[in-house]
């Protein structure tokens, strides 16, 4: 089965920083990849989806990009909104396989 | 709006039996594939179960596969999660998930409901 890894597990960062998730897929996986944010307590939220697109209401500071194995997610300028876990997911093949996540914490 | 409103949690012992439902409203049930997800507490989410549209087609995760059921009545709008020998592993909040592309089965999940926390212990 393809797996699915993120870095960093944990990422401090203050507001107004560009911050930057990696995904890592052990086979290329295309571009069939989507990015959730989760705050405690809360459903995971869909933010990006075929690796680039971005979800309708999603603020422009987030933005993915790669394609086959390796995947980013970008905050342009990290906002108090912010700081929640990431999650990437493969989706096909009939499988949805999520990554450890990614806690973004405040510095 | 789409909503989607799980219900069903709760204690149970291990080697028991819970039925999980996700009623819901604001899109054409039957067009989406609909899943389950799981996260245990503390920690990330865990793809549960997945079933087409007409409810013909179904996908199971290995730590689940022969003791869950997933089903989907689609004049009621709701979808089920019917789990069997549950042990102190299947301790999670479980999410159902509306899929983003309709009659697809390779997409991501659009819309999650809040979720229902079902315990095993004795």
């Amino acid at each position: 089965d393809i797996q699915m890894t993120q870095s960093p597990s944990t990422l401090s960062a203050s507001v107004g920083d560009r911050v930057t998730i990696t995904c890592r897929a052990s086979q290329s996986i295309s571009s069939w990849l989507a990015w959730y944010q989760q705050k405690p307590g809360k459903a995971p939220k869909l933010l990006i989806y075929k690796a680039s697109s971005l979800e309708s209401g999603v603020p422009s500071r987030f933005s993915g990009s790669g394609s086959g194995t390796e995947f980013t997610l970008t905050i342009s300028s990290l906002q108090p909104d912010d700081f929640a876990t990431y999650y990437c997911q493969r989706y096909n093949s009939y499988s949805w396989t999520f990554g450890q996540g990614t806690k973004v914490e405040i510095k | 709006e789409v909503q989607l409103v799980e219900s069903g949690g709760g204690l149970v012992q291990p080697g028991g039996s819970l039925r999980l439902s996700c009623v819901a409203s604001g899109f054409t049930f039957s067009t989406y594939a609909m899943s389950w997800v799981r996260q245990a507490p503390g920690k990330g989410l865990e793809w549960v179960s997945s079933i087409s549209g007409d409810g013909a087609k179904t996908y199971y995760a290995d730590s689940v596969k022969g003791r869950f059921t997933i089903s989907r009545d689609n004049s009621k709008n709701t979808l089920y999660l019917q789990m069997n020998s549950l042990r102190a592993e299947d301790t999670a909040v479980y999410y159902c998930a509306k899929f983003g592309v309709p009659a697809a089965m390779g997409s991501y999940f659009d819309c999650w409901g809040q979720g229902t926390l079902v315990t095993v212990s004795s």
